[in-house]
Formats: C-alpha cells, structure tokens, sequence
C-alpha cells in the first residue's frame, strides 16, 4: 500500500533555532517527493521538490534531502522565524500516474 | 509561473442552497484538474478528478450527485455543492496538473453552511 508517514506529528520550537522533519514512504515507482507548507486556512504551497537522483534540494532557510534507498526525506529549516509556524505535508508522487500521496502532515509553532 | 486561483476564497450559505466555486490555472493549460477537501487537523483527502471535456471521477464515497464538477476548458473547472448542508462544511481546495505527476494547489475555499 502506497504510504506517506512524517514525524514528529507536531513541533515547539523557538524562534532562531534550527529543526528537521522527517518523510518516510512506501510509495512505488516513484517519481518525485515534495515538501509543501500550509498556513492556516491557505493552500498548500510548494517548498521543494525532488526527483530520484536528488538527494538534496535548497530554497532559502528550507533544506530538503531525499534518500530513495531507504525511502526517507527530510525537511531542515535554519533559523526558524515566527512566519515558518504551519503545517509541513511531505507528498509523494507515483511514476506514470496523477496519483499523489499525502502525508497528515507535521505542525510546527515557533514561539518567541 | 504556475498559479492557481480559486473564487470565492470564502463562503457563508444557509443549509439546502448550492455552492460554485471555481478553480482557474492562470498562466498554464491544465488538462487534469483535482478537487480535494480538507477538514480541521487533517491532510487533503482527494474527492474527484477532473479531465477538460469529460466526467469526472470520483473517489470512493463521494456523492457525484451532491459535489458536481464541471471541467469546461483547459483553465477552469467548477465545484457545485449542491444542496449543501453543515457537515459539507469544510476547506476545498483544487489543484491543476499541466502534466503528469505535477500538480498546483490553489489557495482554498473555506466553506460554512449555516
């Protein structure tokens, strides 16, 4: 069955400090793996993507990584600003196919 | 490049009337357009799939019936909740695919039914 799992489920953090969260998958063939952000009440908006001969992929303080061997990603954010407080959804694509996989997703708050 | 609009970005309605609202990609061709909902503390749960100029599908229990899509051109597609009622409350958001394995969300549409 084609899954998408993120830990941890929800994160505290404080402003300025830096935090990784995880993506495993069991999503097969696989295409590509994206990192998106969701504000509260917005769509879903897209940090990174990454194919399966890339094993990681900037986008400002956003550092993805992607390893297709273990079926495992991760999303680092550097110097967390109070803005970066949303849900993080890990989404996987299938090769050939529409289909995408969400993960529920991993909430983080940055307090002061 | 890649923009998803959806309009209205929220709506209030009284329980029994019917709900449009439509999902536009701005500055590409999307020949395959998603429609999915997201409810409090939840992931996106895809309800249908649209294609321009056919029906479209939908995912296992939901109500063609109620949710009625429409997918007239290359850059938008409508959503109709029809006869809607407070548990249709929720967050509707689509996605549009210029190709396989692609997809823009647009921004959602918050959805209450009084």
């Amino acid at each position: 069955k084609n899954q998408v799992e993120q830990s941890p489920q929800s994160l505290i953090i404080l402003e300025g400090k830096n935090c990784t969260l995880q993506c495993n998958y069991t999503v097969s063939p696989f295409s590509n793996l994206r990192w998106y952000k969701q504000d509260t009440g917005r769509g879903p908006v897209s940090l990174t993507i990454m194919t399966f001969s890339e094993n990681t992929k900037s986008n400002g303080r956003y550092t993805a990584t992607l390893d297709a061997d273990t079926k495992q990603s991760s999303l680092h954010i550097t110097a967390s600003q109070l803005s970066d407080s949303a849900s993080y959804i890990c989404v996987v694509s299938r090769a050939g196919s529409y289909q995408l996989t969400f993960g529920k997703g991993t909430k983080l708050s940055v307090i002061p | 490049g890649a923009v998803v609009s959806q309009h209205p970005s929220w709506v209030i309605c009284k329980s029994g009337t019917s709900v449009k609202i439509e999902c536009r990609s701005l500055d590409f061709q999307a020949t395959t357009m998603f429609w999915y909902r997201q409810f409090p503390k939840q992931s996106l749960m895809l309800m249908a799939t649209s294609n321009e100029g056919s029906k479209a599908t939908y995912e296992q229990g939901v109500e063609k019936d109620k949710f009625l899509i429409n997918h007239a051109s290359l850059t938008l597609s409508t959503l109709t909740v029809t006869s809607a009622h407070p548990e249709d409350s929720s967050f509707y958001i689509c996605s549009a695919s210029p190709s396989q394995e692609t997809q823009y969300f647009g921004p959602g549409t918050r959805l209450l039914v009084l």
